[in-house]
């Protein structure tokens, strides 16, 4: 079976520029999470959903991320405008609940 | 929220050696997982243990729910076990999992 599906892999962008992250779930979980890693923050749960609804985005740092679950199978976190300190590796995940599993992140880079 | 504690922060083997990873977290969980990130930023699954023992391979896991730990094990450490060591818990009626900050671990040829 496919994992979690995380496009792209890696980007890079300009501050000011709109950023979209994209995530497949596992076919069947019905919890989705965001994560972020930094080396000065560890991992930070961003957002999560539950049967595509978001439950949870305490941990959204400002107004400027967004995330969306629009069906079953597919998620965004979107960052607008994307500034510096944003660069970090952005993880998605999805459990039944249960075990967690991870993409393989997206690494965003905002020179 | 719960805190996640992990110990050793650092640990560096000689291949071949044993080791033990800790976890100790602050309140009752219904979910414990252990993962291993590699040096390519991976996060991989290696014991999904609210409880009990587990063992795959030269690694085994014990999670003694009451007493709020975990250990992880690792035998007959390869070069290919280095990276960081995470534990992860959630507890309480939500389902955010929580990490500790994790065990950075370099086995030596």
């Amino acid at each position: 079976d496919a994992g979690v599906i995380q496009s792209p892999r890696h980007e890079v962008t300009e501050m000011g520029q709109e950023v979209t992250l994209r995530c497949k779930p596992i076919s069947g979980h019905d919890y989705l999470f965001w994560y972020r890693q930094t080396m000065m923050r560890g991992l930070e749960l961003l957002i999560y959903f539950n049967n595509n609804v978001p439950i949870d985005d305490s941990g959204m740092p400002e107004d400027r991320f967004s995330a969306k679950m629009p069906n079953a199978s597919f998620s965004t976190l979107k960052i607008q405008p994307s500034e510096p300190r944003d660069s970090a590796v952005y993880f998605c995940a999805s459990s039944f609940p249960g075990e967690l599993f991870f993409g393989e992140g997206s690494r965003l880079t905002v020179l | 929220g719960i805190q996640v504690e992990q110990s050793p922060p650092d640990l560096i083997l000689q291949e071949g050696a044993n080791s033990t990873l800790r976890c100790n977290f602050s309140d009752s969980v219904n979910n414990l997982q252990w993962f291993h990130q590699n040096p390519w930023g991976q996060l991989i699954n290696l014991f999904y243990i609210p409880s009990g023992t587990k063992q795959n391979g030269r690694l085994s896991a014990t999670t003694v729910a009451t007493e709020r730990y975990s250990l992880l094990y690792i035998s007959s450490s390869q070069t290919t076990d280095s990276g960081v060591y995470f534990c992860a818990v959630v507890g309480g009626s939500n389902y955010k999992l929580t990490f500790g900050k994790g065990t950075l671990l370099t086995v030596n040829p």
